[in-house]
């Protein structure tokens, strides 16, 4: 099986604008989470997706976005972007609520550097 | 979800079983414990996760103790491709009762350095 696909690998991008980044998930996964890892705060969870709905949130603000297509390939978008915003993004996928233990296999991010 | 407490880094000779702590005295009786590594700059790679048992399978081992306050995952036979860091997550079990709170809480992470 193929794994968890992002795009693209490398973005470089200016202060003010926007960005979407791409996640396809592991065939037959149908749950997309998204993290952020810069060196300052390390891995923080943004949002997770199952069947198109956000399912749960992390501290960030209003800029971050996303969504989840009928066929699970997840996006997420960040808008008005800042300095800070720098960091590698991380997308992760795993089966969905199956009452046990739920393992989410990360793809290989996407570098944003905003200069 | 519960947190977790690792040594900040770790060195183990290549060739040698490396023994990586970590302390969960907060855990709940449905907090699974997970391993991820992560290698300079790539995502984090899942390695094995456990409930109460020890497990087992072709990366490594995992050790947790009988009251489930702590584990250590074992890397039997270390090589220059382990070095990475090394994080120790608990996590809650899925099922609709935990609907939307199973994500993944990281801290810092063991930095391991295999010596050659």
């Amino acid at each position: 099986k193929a794994g968890v696909t992002q795009t693209p690998r490398y973005l470089i991008k200016t202060r003010g604008q926007q960005v979407t980044l791409s996640c396809s998930p592991i065939s037959g996964h149908r749950s997309v989470s998204w993290y952020q890892q810069t060196p300052g705060q390390g891995l923080q969870f943004l949002f997770e997706y199952f069947s198109e709905t956000q399912r749960n949130k992390g501290n960030f603000p209003g800029r971050f976005s996303g969504r989840q297509f009928s066929n699970s390939r997840s996006e997420m978008n960040v808008s008005t972007l800042e300095l800070g915003d720098s960091a590698l993004y991380l997308c992760a996928s795993s089966l969905g609520p199956s009452g046990g233990s739920d393992t989410q296999y990360f793809g290989p991010g996407t570098r944003l550097t905003v200069l | 979800d519960a947190k977790t407490t690792q040594p900040p880094s770790m060195d183990c000779a290549e060739g040698r079983a490396a023994n990586l702590p970590c302390n969960h005295s907060t855990i709940s009786g449905n907090e699974y414990v997970y391993w991820y590594r992560q290698i300079h700059s790539q995502g984090p790679q899942y390695i094995i996760h456990g409930l109460k048992n020890n497990e087992t399978n072709e990366m490594a081992s995992l050790i947790i103790t009988e009251d489930r306050k702590s584990s250590t995952l074992i890397l039997p036979h270390a090589t220059l491709r382990d070095t990475a860091v090394y994080y120790c997550i608990v996590r809650v079990a899925g099922g609709t009762s935990n609907f939307g709170n199973e994500k993944l809480t990281f801290g810092t992470g063991t930095r391991l350095t295999i010596i050659p």
